[in-house]
């Protein structure tokens, strides 16, 4: 099983949006609504923030949104702050009953 | 709360086996899955497998088959991940997650283990 497709980095100024992608095939992304999204800061465990594609756990900031079309999923964080500054991995279920990560998209508050 | 408590850090040598120990609280034990991901130094996360403490059936991912076991202990409310025939390259942080049926939701993670494999 190959890893979900992101972009290394990308980067926004407080209070502006910044736009993740992820990429998988229709044997992941594309064929399960069952698409998740992990922030993890440095040294720490990675917390769940969007899961079901679209859905926000409690506590979690709507300023977190997710979405999907065909095989790519994305992840919005709107009116950036700082301590959104992390690094964030997507996350589907895939055939077969097994699972795959994206490599990872390093957010940077400029 | 709901929380996971993992074992302590581990140093071993190639060939070695390592067991990571990951206990639940705050829910019932039965009702999530527990999964297992790692996460190798300045690298990303990776799946390793899934276990489901109620019947203790597993899926592993492919690259571990043969090497990797999971087992639990209901009396303790503790999930077990044994990993075998180690090589450097599994120089990781190991955490447990709970998690949902839809596989790819995990709300709640342990705070890692940290396994070394050096000689």
């Amino acid at each position: 099983q190959s890893a979900l497709t992101q972009p290394p980095s990308a980067s926004g100024s407080p209070g502006q949006s910044v736009t993740i992608s992820c990429t998988g095939t229709s044997s992941d992304v594309g064929g399960y609504n069952y698409v998740s999204w992990y922030q993890q800061h440095p040294g720490k465990a990675p917390k769940l923030m969007i899961y079901e594609v679209s859905r926000r756990p409690s506590g979690v900031p709507d300023r977190f949104s997710g979405s999907k079309s065909g095989n790519t999923a994305s992840l919005t964080v709107s009116g950036l702050q700082a301590e959104d500054e992390a690094d964030y991995y997507c996350c589907s279920y895939a055939s077969s009953n097994n699972v795959v990560f994206g490599g990872g998209t390093k957010v940077t508050v400029l | 709360q709901v929380q996971l408590g993992q074992s302590g850090a581990e140093v071993k040598k190639p060939g070695a086996s390592v067991k990571v120990s990951c206990k639940a609280s705050g829910y019932t034990f039965t009702s999530y899955y527990i999964q297992w991901v790692r996460q190798a130094p300045g690298q990303g996360l990776e799946w390793m497998g899934m276990f489901n403490p109620s019947g203790g059936s597993t899926n592993y991912a492919q690259k571990f088959q043969g090497r990797l076991t999971m087992t639990r202990d209901t009396s303790t409310t503790t999930v077990y991940m044994e990993l075998s025939s180690l090589r450097s390259e599994d120089t990781a942080v190991y955490y447990c997650a709970r998690g949902r049926s839809t596989w790819s939701t995990m709300d709640v993670w342990g705070q890692g283990t940290t396994v070394t494999v050096s000689s």
